[in-house]
């Protein structure tokens, strides 16, 4: 059965610290691997990726896709309270969709 | 200008009934997917149309039915509500299928409906 598993299932940090969510997943048919930003409504998109080892960066958040090991994980460096969001992990293999169980992440001041 | 609409954003109800929540896209695209996401945050893939044509139907209740009068639109009508109906319901659209041509999926503010 297709399935995706993040954690942790959530982080308190203090404003300033790097952290590093982890997504792996078992499916078959695999075509990308995509991260959402969810805050008090609808998930917003980070990140799609494709291939294995390629590095897609935005501003102080950075993911990574390692196709062989079968996980993708989000870098968020110099976190800010405005980070605090649940983070969606999505996996997307031929005409399907699955979301993992997110990742609460609260950064304290 | 608000690019993927939902109506209503509420939605109280009691069991047993019918009800239907509209989704609008403004953004152009061929896709359309509706999503659950229950008391846990835990997001689920219901539907998708690309071009009208239902291309994603994953296993709901067949008391719940998509209906996509054209591409801007999906709409999602519900029947004989259950308590267990009772989540937060997103719209979302995107050219192109999302996990394929690497076009951000964009969403609506969604529909929290509560079953009484």
């Amino acid at each position: 059965e297709d399935k995706v598993v993040q954690s942790p299932l959530s982080l308190v940090v203090h404003e300033g610290d790097t952290v590093t969510l982890n997504c792996s997943y078992e499916v078959t048919n695999f075509r990308s691997l995509l991260w959402y930003k969810q805050e008090k409504k609808a998930p917003t998109f980070l990140f799609m990726l494709t291939s294995s080892g390629i590095e897609k960066k935005s501003g102080r958040l950075s993911s990574i896709l390692d196709k062989k090991e079968l996980f993708s994980i989000l870098n968020i460096t110099a976190t800010q309270t405005g980070d605090s969001a649940i983070y969606l992990c999505a996996v997307a293999p031929r005409n399907q969709f699955y979301f993992g169980t997110g990742t609460s992440l609260t950064v304290i001041p | 200008d608000t690019a993927v609409s939902q109506t209503p954003k509420y939605l109280v109800t009691q069991m047993g009934n019918d009800k239907s929540i509209k989704c609008e896209q403004n953004l152009g695209h061929d896709t359309m997917y509706w999503y659950k996401q229950d008391s846990k945050k835990f997001l689920k893939i219901m539907f998708s149309y690309n071009n009208k044509e239902l291309i994603i139907n994953e296993t709901v209740p067949n008391r719940f039915s998509p209906k996509s009068p054209d591409k801007a639109h999906l709409n999602l009508h519900i029947n004989s509500l259950e308590l267990g109906d009772s989540a937060v319901y997103f719209c979302a659209s995107s050219q192109g299928w999302v996990g394929g041509s690497n076009q951000p999926q964009h969403f609506g503010d969604g529909t929290r409906l509560s079953i009484l």
